[in-house]
């Protein structure tokens, strides 16, 4: 079966730390990978996403890199702001079977203070 | 263009009653999913609708749970009767088709006391 494991949190940081979020799988058949994020009091929202090996995503200064050898997806930004305080979800779909495969990890929640 | 809204955003009710969710997808959007998270726990696949079919509706939890989107537009989540172990978040998706993007909603926080 599909499974996303993802480091627990919370992940306290100050502002400008470098950020990183371990999430490894296991998935049947060919996943495309995603980071999902929810700030507080809102929806999940897709932040970044990669559909195949060696690819990275990014967006809003996250990245992210598809690793098929390590069946992994960290996820990275340079220097976070308060802002970015949210729970962060890893999470693969196998795209052929459709969003019902969708699979996530636990999330893992960002706390940033100034 | 409206986004995936649900209903109500919190709901505190007793064990033993009824609650009913509801999901408005992204206009034209024909795939509706269900999903939930128990607190702490991973987010699970609950129901996948195509229009106002059941596509699959393997993640039900067991038969207090009915999903309904008459018309193939919003659906309802009814929980009957409300157990303690039913408290999460219980969010709703919509995609165009069932290999494109997924929306998200901002989630219905359901406690069962």
């Amino acid at each position: 079966g599909n499974s996303v494991t993802q480091m627990e949190g919370p992940v306290t940081l100050s502002e400008e730390a470098f950020l990183t979020i371990n999430c490894t799988y296991t998935a049947t058949g060919y996943p495309s990978l995603f980071w999902y994020v929810q700030y507080p009091g809102e929806g999940l929202q897709l932040l970044l996403k990669a559909t195949k090996a060696d690819d990275k995503g990014s967006n809003k200064g996250f990245e992210a890199t598809y690793r098929k050898e390590t069946t992994s997806f960290h996820l990275e930004k340079g220097s976070v702001q308060v802002s970015d305080s949210a729970v962060y979800f890893c999470a693969l779909v196998v795209l052929n079977s459709g969003y019902s495969t969708l699979t996530f990890g636990k999330g893992t929640m960002l706390l940033v203070s100034p | 263009e409206a986004g995936v809204t649900q209903f109500p955003s919190h709901s505190v009710i007793e064990k033993g009653q009824t609650v009913t969710l509801r999901c408005d997808p992204i206009s034209g959007h024909d795939n509706l999913y269900w999903y939930r998270r128990v607190m702490g726990k991973e987010i699970k696949f609950l129901l996948h609708f195509v229009k106002e079919s059941k596509q699959d509706e393997s993640g039900m939890p067991n038969n207090r749970f009915l999903a309904e989107r008459t018309g193939g537009t919003y659906s309802t989540l009814k929980v009957q009767p409300a157990e303690l172990e039913d408290s999460g978040v219980y969010f709703c998706a919509s995609s165009r088709n069932s290999v494109s993007e997924a929306f998200f909603g901002q989630g219905t926080r359901l406690t069962v006391v």
